[in-house]
């Protein structure tokens, strides 16, 4: 069975810096999707990026990028230029050839102003 | 609809009465999925359709919980006598096959 794994319950980065949030995971197929949602105070989870397994190149959106490195099943979003807004709960997620998606425990990203 | 929506948006019960929680999916949207999130946790897989496939029930946490859903549009998720550990925020989330979820903004239980 397929996991997802992230190992920082808890982040802090100062207004206007970088922060990476971790992400692993654990699955034998090769062909999968792979996601970090964002939810917020107002518990509205919201796409923030995907990745499609068989692309080679990171997937960008705008401030917020990936690392996906496929033989470590890692999968991390960098987060530049903090804003204020960014501050809420990360979630990664892996979603296998049946469609079921599973999802990290979450990471909650405070934003130092 | 513009996106997925969930009602009621907050429920509160009385500890062993039933309740019924409904989720209206994006139209078109062949796979609809129930979490279960308490407070300041993760999103805990409860139930999955895809199309006229058999759902894939693994998550339910015992018998007294089970979800229908009609065709691929309206699902309704049912507890039946509610424990206080049932307290959580139930969302649901939609996709077309091979997409990411569209989430609804979820339904807070609350069993007193």
């Amino acid at each position: 069975a397929q996991t997802v794994t992230q190992s920082q319950p808890e982040m802090s980065v100062q207004e206007a810096e970088t922060v990476t949030l971790s992400c692993t995971y654990d699955t034998s197929e090769s062909d999968y999707y792979l996601f970090w949602y964002k939810q917020p105070p107002s518990r509205q989870m919201i796409l923030v990026i995907r990745q499609e397994a068989y692309k080679q190149q990171n997937a960008t959106e705008n401030r917020f990028s990936v690392n996906f490195q496929k033989a470590a099943k890692s999968f991390s979003l960098k987060i530049s230029d903090s804003q204020l807004g960014d501050a809420a709960m990360y979630f990664c997620a892996y979603r296998n050839r049946d469609d079921k998606i599973i999802f990290g425990k979450g990471t909650r990203l405070h934003i130092l102003p | 609809g513009a996106g997925v929506s969930q009602s009621p948006s907050n429920k509160v019960t009385e500890k062993g009465k039933d309740v019924e929680l409904r989720c209206d999916p994006i139209s078109g949207h062949t796979a609809l999925y129930w979490y279960r999130q308490r407070l300041g946790q993760g999103l805990e897989f409860l139930i999955y359709f895809q199309g006229n496939s058999a759902p894939d029930k693994s998550g339910l946490p015992s018998d007294r919980f089970s979800a229908e859903r009609t065709g691929e549009s309206v699902s309704t998720l049912t507890i039946q006598r509610t424990q206080q550990e049932d307290s959580a925020v139930y969302l649901c989330a939609s996709s077309l096959q091979g997409y990411e979820q569209f989430f609804g903004p979820g339904t807070r239980l609350t069993v007193l």
